[in-house]
């Protein structure tokens, strides 16, 4: 499987600034995922990372929110703009590809806490 | 969004008890892949399930792709302390290339 780093592995930020977190992978994938994990709850998908393209954000998460990038084949970041307490949460990166096609893999997640 | 309905939400078992937790779906999924989730760590894969009846087995960890294809189960054998953790069951409407659908999470804990 797919070897993916996260940075930062967890911070602690003030109201109203940004974020951006990074996910590096070992190898090149096709597909990369955002995802969101709230105190306590179950994984919800952010976003599709798009190399070379605009991200496809599912219902409830916009762009200007969370601006993502993904230059290449390794590596994407994940920005959380404006952040708010209720953005409290462990964010995801997740992969497909490399050497196992269907199956899909997470990083170790960015625990982040807005004060 | 769509989520799975996994159960039961929370087990304490006792150590070498076998365990078993299932999700069901109103919709149909191609793939169902169980995970492991530990404190302060991302989700382990333990099992994908690809075809509706497969049965597959991960040394103590068996699961099933129910025949309906909306529905799977994870069994755990003789449970151990190093099991307790948060399972997830996912479901994914195509092939490798689509983002996961999650379940709410089944929180083990084994009592010694």
């Amino acid at each position: 499987s797919a070897v993916i780093s996260q940075k930062p592995s967890r911070d602690i930020c003030q109201r109203g600034t940004s974020l951006t977190i990074q996910c590096q992978v070992d190898s090149q994938v096709t597909m990369m995922f955002w995802y969101r994990q709230q105190p306590g709850q179950s994984l919800t998908l952010i976003a599709t990372a798009n190399q070379g393209s605009e991200a496809t954000y599912e219902s409830g998460f916009v762009i200007d929110k969370f601006p993502i990038s993904r230059p290449n084949l390794t590596f994407s970041t994940l920005t959380v703009s404006n952040m708010s307490p209720e953005d409290s949460s462990i964010y995801l990166c997740s992969v497909v590809g490399g050497s196992s096609y269907n199956e899909q893999f997470f990083g170790p997640g960015t625990r982040l806490t807005v004060l | 969004g769509q989520q799975l309905n996994q159960s039961p939400q929370s087990m304490f078992i006792q150590e070498g008890e076998d365990v078993s937790m299932n999700c069901t779906s109103s919709s149909i999924f191609n793939t169902w892949l169980w995970y492991k989730q530990d404190p302060g760590e991302g989700p382990v894969l333990l099992i994908a399930l690809y075809k509706a009846g497969e049965l597959t087995s991960n040394g103590r960890l068996t699961a099933q792709f129910g025949i309906t294809r909306k529905d799977s189960f994870l069994n755990i054998s003789a449970s151990i302390p190093s099991d307790v953790g948060i399972y997830f069951c996912a479901g994914q409407f195509s092939s490798g290339n689509t983002p996961l659908v999650f379940g709410k999470g089944t929180r083990l804990s084994v009592i010694a």
